[in-house]
């Protein structure tokens, strides 16, 4: 089946630190990922819609500047954190849909930030 | 604004047991109502769907229970596991693949051996 792979999935760094986040498709191409955000025991809170070839489309309190994507081809999303800080711990998330509409949306594993 | 909400926040069964929770929205556009499963420290796996034109969706020992009328559908886990024990997740979208799925704040399912 559908595969999403998402890497790192734990990193620890210190504050001012850049972190670049990884999403890829496996065996499917997606014109449109999304990232998410997840506290603890807390639902999925989507931050934006990444697409293909074009500007990522940010939800209302998300900032673009400091949360990058970039989606350079049909397999690949990057969320870079810039200059991190403690705030900015948190579960970050990704997911990707095949373009055919009938196919649902699968989720990486998440990577675990942590910034000290 | 929840788009879809979710009850209970958590529940303990023992095995065996057949937790239910469910799912409300308002949205009628939602076209695609899917559960995800997610383990501590892991991304959401899909676990089951079910669109609005039919009431009824088994696959295995989870079931979608959904009510157009009322605008509500609900999960069944028959015979539940310990290994059932998870996070459960109902959610709305438009359509699947490409589209934003509004998700419900989740489920604590707990099931004692």
């Amino acid at each position: 089946g559908a595969v999403v792979s998402q890497h790192p999935s734990r990193v620890i760094c210190k504050s001012g630190t850049s972190v670049k986040i990884e999403c890829r498709s496996l065996d499917f191409q997606a014109t449109t990922m999304f990232w998410y955000r997840q506290f603890p025991k807390q639902s999925l809170m989507l931050m934006a819609t990444s697409n293909e070839g074009s500007k990522a489309t940010y939800e209302q309190g998300v900032e673009k500047d400091k949360f990058l994507i970039n989606h350079a081809s049909l397999t690949l999303s990057t969320l870079t954190v810039t200059s991190a800080h403690p705030e900015d711990s948190s579960f970050y998330i990704c997911s990707a849909g095949p373009d055919s509409t009938n196919q649902p949306q699968h989720f990486g594993d998440g990577t675990r930030l942590s910034i000290l | 604004q929840q788009q879809v909400k979710q009850s209970p926040q958590s529940l303990i069964v023992q095995k065996g047991g057949i937790p239910i929770i469910n799912c409300a929205y308002e949205n009628t556009a939602f076209d695609y109502f899917p559960w995800y499963q997610q383990f501590p420290g892991k991304g959401p796996a899909l676990l089951i769907a079910i669109r609005p034109d039919v009431s009824e969706k088994k696959e295995g020992r989870f079931t979608i229970s959904f009510n157009k009328s009322a605008k509500q559908f609900s999960l069944h886990i028959m015979d539940s596991q310990p290994g059932d024990s998870a996070t459960y997740f109902c959610a709305a979208s438009l359509q699947t693949g490409a589209n934003n799925l509004f998700f419900g704040t989740g489920t604590r399912l707990t099931v004692i051996p």
